[in-house]
């Protein structure tokens, strides 16, 4: 089974910065077959990215995904006082296993 | 407005089955665009998937709860269960139902309930 592993554990950072959260995977993901989701104190993930770098309907441009192969990158450009929250990277298809995810609080 | 409801009991004895509903409204389960599925979360496990399933009826599970998973749809009620057998302390989990694409591989989903805790306990 692919692991995926997720870096930095937490992120503290202030209204406005740049975030950069990244997913490794112990194997290589095929397809590219690798999503992002956002969760919220008492809420289910949402899922923000999928094959690696596609926009979920709804998602604000701010988010996007990179990445090939066993590392995969999620990036947001500005944030928004609502993109606070865990982070979860999914590699889905074949191997479906969840990272342990990013925390991005504020600084 | 598409919504997923997660029920069932909060609380199962050990070695008992585990068995949950999630009710479906504003989109039917019988369609070829989506499958349907199941992911719990704890704080040791994480996210964990738990499987899916098409309208054919045709399902798919994580290989490490294959042996004890089932789950199965009702299109006479826009509904889709989940039992798990023989449970621990280990399936003590928030557990969600979900939507997925079906144009795509397993195990992505775009559409969650809010979660049901279930607690495994004497």
């Amino acid at each position: 089974e692919s692991v995926l592993t997720q870096s930095p554990g937490t992120l503290s950072l202030s209204l406005g910065e740049g975030a950069t959260l990244s997913c490794r995977a112990s194997q290589t993901v095929s397809n590219n077959y690798l999503a992002w989701y956002q969760q919220k104190p008492g809420q289910a993930p949402r899922l923000l990215i999928y094959g690696a770098s596609s926009r979920a309907s709804g998602v604000p441009d701010r988010f996007s995904g990179s990445g090939s192969g066993t590392d995969f990158t999620l990036t947001i450009s500005r944030l928004e006082p609502e993109d606070f929250a865990v982070y979860y990277c999914q590699q889905y298809g074949g191997s479906v296993t969840f990272g342990p995810g990013t925390t991005v609080d504020s600084k | 407005q598409l919504q997923l409801q997660e029920s069932g009991p909060g609380l199962v004895r050990p070695s008992e089955t585990l068995s949950l509903t999630c009710t479906v409204s504003g989109d039917s389960i019988n369609t070829r665009a989506y499958y349907w599925g199941w992911v719990r979360q704890s704080p040791g496990m994480g996210l964990q998937w738990i499987g899916n399933i098409y309208y054919t009826g045709i399902a798919y599970y994580n290989p490490s709860l294959r042996s004890r998973v089932t789950i199965s749809t009702d299109t006479s009620t826009n509904q889709f269960s989940l039992r798990v057998k023989s449970v621990t302390a280990a399936d003590t989990a928030l557990y969600y139902c979900a939507r997925g694409p079906s144009r795509g591989p397993d195990g992505l989903f775009d559409y969650w309930g809010q979660g049901i805790l279930v607690t495994v306990s004497s």
